[in-house]
């Protein structure tokens, strides 16, 4: 399956609270990424980290906060600062360099 | 940064016919232009990608061509079948970024 995992598949909160969408790969890429999908858009960049303990925004990364303590994992925390956080988030790693990248199969949040 | 459009935004075809996306990019130093398949429900998977110092490259009955000068590039599935149906992205990479096009959703029509 591409060797990552993202958790839950579905994931459904009250509006005003925070929420952290788990990325965990088992590949050894150095890069990993958090992108949000929502009809007609395309796949928006939220962060991204190069190496443990940096890590960049992207185009949209308001309301959204991210970690990288560790090479495996990169998870996402979606605040309640967020407006419209409901949509299908993507996580994706790769090697350095023009290599190819790897998504998880995806989060679908739902804000209620 | 970089700015990818894709057309078409929908694409219909009936089986057996060819179908072709297009996508454009901005920035001339992009180097690497992968191409993902994304079915109904699930991941983004890489179905065929290219280099900046290749024109062509084809795998089966897909192929990618890229137009440096114009800064184009372009997806071309032949003899397509029922499971080509999906949401196909292409994308850009400048250094350890990937920009995406916004999506053509392909049907093939049995």
């Amino acid at each position: 399956d591409g060797g990552i995992t993202q958790s839950p598949k579905y994931l459904f909160r009250k509006e005003g609270q925070n929420v952290t969408l788990s990325c965990e790969q088992n590949l050894n890429h150095d890069a990993m990424y958090w992108y949000r999908q929502d009809p007609g858009q395309g796949l928006r960049l939220i962060y991204y980290s190069q190496i443990v303990n940096d890590f960049q925004k992207g185009d949209i990364a308001e309301g959204y906060s991210v970690s990288r303590e560790k090479k495996e994992s990169f998870p996402l925390t979606v605040t309640s600062a967020q407006k419209n956080p409901t949509a299908f988030y993507l996580c994706a790693s790769k090697r350095q360099g023009n290599t190819e990248a790897f998504f998880g199969q995806g989060t679908r949040l739902t804000v209620v | 940064g970089e700015n990818v459009e894709q057309h078409p935004s929908t694409l219909s075809v009936q089986e057996g016919d060819s179908a072709v996306i297009k996508c454009t990019y901005s920035d001339s130093a992009s180097n690497y232009f992968p191409w993902y398949k994304q079915e109904l429900g699930k991941r983004p998977q890489l179905i065929i990608d290219i280099r900046s110092n290749v024109g062509e490259k084809k795998d089966q009955r897909i192929a990618v061509t890229l137009n440096k000068t114009a800064k184009h590039f372009s997806l071309h599935i032949t003899e397509t079948q029922p499971e080509d149906s999906a949401v196909y992205f292409c994308a850009a990479s400048l250094g350890n970024q990937f920009y995406f096009g916004t999506g053509t959703s392909l049907t093939v029509i049995p």
